[in-house]
């Protein structure tokens, strides 16, 4: 079965430090992996997605994420936080039967400091 | 503009109430999916449609019915609400399996219920 844990369920960080939002994965086949990103009260945007090749990826706002096979990690980082970055942060993984479903961490709400 | 439309946006019911939401899709996606969101739980899955005609359950599905009225609708059903249904509702839909790693998914902006 595949899972997705997030460690941390609030991250507090300064304006202009670095962002690191930590996610692990469980799948017994090649992941899809996903971040989203939901501001308060509304929906969920795409930040960033895995599939195949380059395991850097590069998403939208600054952020990127480094998929690690070895250490089943698909980790979060921008570095240079800014307030409008103050959200919470969702990490999936796709399913390949069932539809192909989405599976979610449990989130983690990064906190911006002036 | 084309993606996932969810009515309505925030609803109270009273205990024991009935109530559907409405979720539409233009993208011609076979795929579609009801979540609920509650704090500190993530994303939970309530059933999915793989295609036009079939529905199955996810991981909460107790208390709930769906309807795939046809590819573009998917309608979720509370028969009898209840105060453990207090959360965010989103739907989802998910491009063609082979194209799905290009274009992903799409989320609705959510409704909010409240039952008490």
């Amino acid at each position: 079965a595949q899972s997705v844990t997030q460690l941390g369920s609030h991250v507090s960080v300064s304006e202009g430090a670095l962002v690191l939002l930590r996610c692990n994965y469980s799948s017994s086949v090649p992941p899809y992996l996903f971040w989203y990103v939901q501001y308060p009260n509304q929906g969920l945007q795409l930040l960033l997605k895995y599939t195949t090749g380059a395991t850097l990826v590069k998403g939208i706002n600054g952020f990127e994420a480094e998929f690690k096979k070895s250490e089943t990690s698909f980790h979060l980082t921008k570095p240079s936080a800014h307030m409008s970055d103050a959200a919470e942060y969702f990490c999936a993984v796709r399913v390949y039967n069932q539809g192909g479903k989405l599976i979610f961490g449990q989130g983690t709400e990064l906190s911006v400091k002036p | 503009n084309a993606g996932v439309t969810q009515t309505p946006k925030f609803q109270v019911l009273k205990t024991g109430q009935s109530m559907t939401l409405q979720c539409a899709q233009d993208m011609n996606h076979n795929s579609m999916y009801w979540y609920r969101q509650d704090p500190g739980m993530g994303l939970r899955l309530i059933y999915y449609s793989a295609s036009e005609g079939t529905t199955d359950k996810g991981e909460v599905p107790n208390g709930y019915n769906v309807s795939r009225l046809n590819k573009r609708e998917f309608s979720l059903r509370l028969e009898s609400a209840a105060p453990s249904q207090t959360s965010v509702y989103f739907c989802a839909s998910k491009s063609p399996q082979g194209l799905d790693w290009l274009y992903g998914y799409t989320f609705g902006s959510g409704t909010r219920l409240t039952v008490v």
